[in-house]
């Protein structure tokens, strides 16, 4: 099985700060890396798929990159309403690994 | 609209049963991959399992041979049997929608599941 390594585990930062989590493959999954948001007692929220293309809807603040086995979500500038737990996983191949998650608390 | 609502979750003793249904609306049900996935209360997220519009089954390692996905495109609907369930099987689960490889981006409301005697 693939595994996601997600870091940190836990941010705080300031409404209009910068914001990056990073996420790591075991083996290469080209681009076939999802991030989602999740709201305590909500169901997770697509953000992004195939790495870096922003699901309709969400706000482009959040950006994706990366390819391989190496990914990035970055919210360029941090709003309250992005506190949440983020999670990125992987849909190349069976099963479809998650993340362990990165908490943003501001 | 389009949406997932989901049914059937409840507490179960455990070596017992249940089966889970993920009724959908405001799309065409039988073009989408459908996936299950699971969460411990306070825990991340765990992708249990996917069925591909006409595709095989597919099951992470924690549940295969216990859990058998299936779908009924004539009733828009999405199921999971769960069996010789175990405490550890206790979570949040939902179901949620694909296109392909894409990520999931419509996802039930989720239904608890406890095993406990």
């Amino acid at each position: 099985d693939i595994q996601m390594t997600q870091s940190p585990s836990s941010l705080s930062a300031s409404v209009g700060d910068r914001v990056t989590i990073t996420c790591r493959a075991s083996q290469t999954i080209s681009s076939y890396l999802n991030w989602y948001q999740q709201k305590p007692g909500r169901a997770p929220n697509l953000l992004i798929y195939t790495a870096s293309t922003l699901q309709s809807g969400v706000p482009s603040r959040f950006r994706g990159s990366g390819s391989g086995s190496d990914f990035t979500l970055t919210i360029t500038t941090l709003h309250p309403d992005d506190v949440a737990t983020y999670y990125c996983q992987q849909s190349y191949i069976t099963p479809f690994t998650f993340g362990p998650g990165t908490k943003v608390d501001i | 609209e389009v949406q997932l609502v989901q049914s059937g979750g409840g507490l179960v003793q455990p070596g017992g049963s249940l089966r889970l249904s993920c009724a959908a609306s405001g799309f065409t049900f039988s073009s989408y991959d459908m996936h299950w996935v699971r969460q411990v209360p306070g825990r991340g997220l765990e992708w249990v399992s996917a069925l591909g519009s006409t595709g095989d089954p597919h099951y992470s390692g924690s549940v295969k041979g216990r859990f058998t996905v299936s779908r009924e495109n004539a009733k828009n609907s999405l199921y999971l049997q769960m069996n010789s369930l175990r405490a550890g099987d206790t979570a949040v689960y939902y179901c949620a929608r694909a296109g392909g490889l894409v990520g999931m981006d419509v996802w039930g409301q989720g239904t608890t599941v406890t095993v406990s005697s």
